[in-house]
Parts: structure tokens; C-alpha cells; sequence
């Protein structure tokens, strides 16, 4: 049974970084049936997909265009875990944050992705 | 604004059937699967429908869904009293290359 179990801060300061970090039981960062995602979700903004990291021969990276020059993805294999770091954080970047891995699904000649295990989601607030 | 449309809201009586409607476009759910979520207070959304219409394991057949060109929808027959929660669609955008959701839907159990 995958379980993503998160970690991090919940207050962080306006302009630094917010970092978060997804450990994976059950499974591997480094699957080639897998991603790992990163989503957050707030009252104005509702869900908002922030990005995955997944390993296909090689790492990859998706990021969302409005965070896509504040955010990296890494995974960490030694750990088993994946993290969030999302640069120049503002109030606007105050939400509940969730991991979550995507399974492969074959339609036809097509391969396509759905997010099944989430995280419990982590609270950050964005304040001095 | 999500990219997604769903009402914002639904309502049914016990043992009614209802469903929520999700409208996209042809660059996300006109052109890749579409999985729903349900998420209750306080807690992570859980995977309801993926793949347009396949449940997972532990998931009541009284859930379906349903994709039609650019749009989708969840159907719950026999509505319970513990269906009253919110409902999310989502699919991969590939003019934006990113997941995109819905608004959600908050339905009532009158």
C-alpha cells in the first residue's frame, strides 16, 4: 500500500523559500509506471497543480507556467522522497499543500496519467 | 478562474441520482482522460473516477463518470446522506502541459 507522507514548515516569510518534502512508502521516486506531483489548494485559487519530477531513463520536470520561475522538484533516490521548493513566496502562496503520485493508465496506443495516492497536506502560511 | 467549468453547485434527495458536469476544451478533456475527485473537510481529495469512467477498488458503484468530446461527468445514483462534500474533476492540458482542475462542486443532500 504507497502511503506519501509530508513534512515541513507551516509559517514561512514573505521573498524566502518555501520547501516541503514528500517521503514515498510502497513504491519508488524512481518508477518508470510513476510521478510525483506536487498541488496546493486555496480558497481564491482552488486546486492548482505546481508541478511532478519522474524518471524515464532520466529525470524530468513539468512545472505549472504561473510558479514555472519559482519552483524546483527534486527527487532525492537515497531517501526515497521527493521535495518542493518554491522561491519568493508571497501571502498570495498561502495554502494547504499536498504530494501526490500519478499512475500510468493505457488507453489504446496512448498512455495517459491520473494522480491516485495523495499526502494529508501541509498547512503554510505566508506572514511575517 | 479554473480552466475547468463545474457548477458550483448541485443538490439531490436520498436515493436520487445526480450528476456534475465538468466543460473543457480540446487541448484537455477533449484530448486526454479525466478523473474525478471527492474531497470531504479537512481532508485530501481521494481518487472517485479515473479514466473517464473506471473506478478504483473500494469505490462504490453508485459512482460513474462519463466523457463526451470536451466534456465530462460524474453521475452518483442512489445519493447518501455521506455523499454531501465537494467533487473536483481534472485532466492534462496539453496546450499548457500541466494538470488542470476544476472549480469544484459542493453537493447538498437535502
Amino acid at each position: 500500500q504507497v502511503q506519501l507522507q509530508q513534512s515541513g514548515p507551516g509559517l514561512v516569510k514573505p521573498s524566502q523559500t518555501l520547501s516541503l518534502t514528500c517521503a514515498i512508502s510502497g513504491d519508488s521516486v524512481s518508477s518508470n509506471s510513476a510521478a510525483w506531483n506536487w498541488i496546493r489548494q486555496s480558497p481564491s485559487r482552488g486546486l492548482e497543480w505546481l508541478g511532478r519530477t519522474y524518471y524515464r531513463s532520466k529525470w524530468y520536470n513539468d512545472y505549472a507556467v504561473s510558479v514555472k520561475s519559482r519552483i524546483t522538484i527534486n527527487p532525492d533516490t537515497s531517501k526515497n522522497q521527493f521535495s518542493l521548493q518554491l522561491n519568493s513566496v508571497t501571502p498570495e502562496d498561502t495554502a494547504v499543500y499536498y504530494c501526490a503520485r500519478d499512475r500510468i493508465v493505457a488507453v489504446g496506443a496512448y498512455y495517459y496519467y491520473y494522480m491516485d495516492v495523495w499526502g494529508k497536506g501541509t498547512t503554510v502560511t505566508v506572514s511575517s | 478562474q479554473s480552466v475547468l467549468t463545474q457548477p458550483p453547485s448541485a443538490s439531490g434527495t436520498p436515493g436520487q441520482r445526480v450528476t456534475i458536469s465538468c466543460s473543457g476544451s480540446s487541448s484537455n478533456i477533449g484530448s486526454n482522460i479525466v478523473n474525478w475527485y471527492q474531497q470531504l473537510p479537512g481532508t485530501a481529495p481521494k481518487l472517485l473516477i479515473y479514466s473517464n469512467n473506471q473506478r478504483p477498488s473500494g469505490v462504490p458503484d453508485r459512482f460513474s463518470g462519463s466523457k463526451s468530446g470536451t466534456s465530462a461527468s460524474l453521475a452518483i445514483s442512489g445519493l447518501q446522506s455521506e455523499d454531501e462534500t465537494d467533487y473536483y474533476c481534472a485532466a492534462w492540458d496539453d496546450s499548457l502541459n500541466g494538470r488542470v482542475f476544476g472549480g469544484g462542486t459542493k453537493l447538498t443532500v437535502l
